[in-house]
């Protein structure tokens, strides 16, 4: 079975540019989350979509970031423009409500540097 | 004083010997808890989950213990093995899908 998938597994880019961060969850989850991971404050929650839709996006660091789910199979967080200071590790991870506990799988992680 | 970044706890233990993970929740309505496994370079893996009206939980050389009343979690590997070497996260889930995690430990098995 596939996995969740994330692309790209790495991007160099410099400040100011526009990052584009895909994700397509497992079929069937109707949960997907998006997480950063940082040495300084670790595995944060950005956002997370049911059915599509954005329940809660508190975590979103600022206007500069926006994600989208236009389809169950697949999503996209966007950082416009990019800081060093958002250089990090996104995780992509999604869930079944059926499954009865929640349980998140993750993508391998999409690392990207802001020069 | 200047953050210098999470102070992650760190474990070393002897190939082959018992490890036991710590980890202290916050929120007293949690219902669901989970511990996952993160491998160098890789996401957060699933390990084993247990609920709030149990207080343990056996998986395959790996063992959970709840204790609501000091909100405290652990996680006990049986016979530490070389492939258990990665940080290990606690998380907790309310009555929502999302999850918060810990900070981690770093568990660093000796040959």
């Amino acid at each position: 079975d596939a996995g969740v998938i994330q692309s790209p597994r790495h991007e160099v880019t410099e400040m100011g540019q526009e990052v584009t961060l895909r994700c397509k969850p497992i079929s069937g989850h109707d949960y997907l989350f998006w997480y950063r991971q940082t040495m300084m404050r670790g595995l944060e929650l950005l956002i997370y979509f049911n059915n599509n839709v954005p329940i809660d996006d508190s975590g979103m660091p600022e206007d500069r970031f926006s994600a989208k789910m236009p389809n169950a199979s697949f999503s996209t967080l966007k950082i416009q423009p990019s800081e060093p200071r958002d250089s990090a590790v996104y995780f992509c991870a999604s869930s079944a409500t059926n499954s009865g506990t929640g349980e998140l799988f993750f993508g391998e992680g999409s690392r990207l540097t802001v020069l | 004083g200047e953050n210098v970044g999470l102070h992650l706890p760190t474990l070393s233990v002897q190939e082959g010997d018992n490890s036991i993970i710590n980890c202290a929740y916050s929120n007293s309505a949690s219902d669901y808890f989970i511990w996952y496994k993160q491998e160098s370079g890789k996401g957060p893996q699933f390990i084993i989950d247990i609920r709030s009206n149990m207080d343990k939980r056996q998986g395959q050389r790996v063992t959970v213990l709840l204790n609501k009343t000091v909100k405290h979690l652990s996680l006990q590997i049986a016979a530490t093995q070389p492939g258990d070497s990665a940080v290990y996260f606690c998380a907790e889930n309310g009555d929502d899908y999302k999850l918060s995690f810990g900070a981690g430990t770093t568990v660093t098995v000796r040959a």
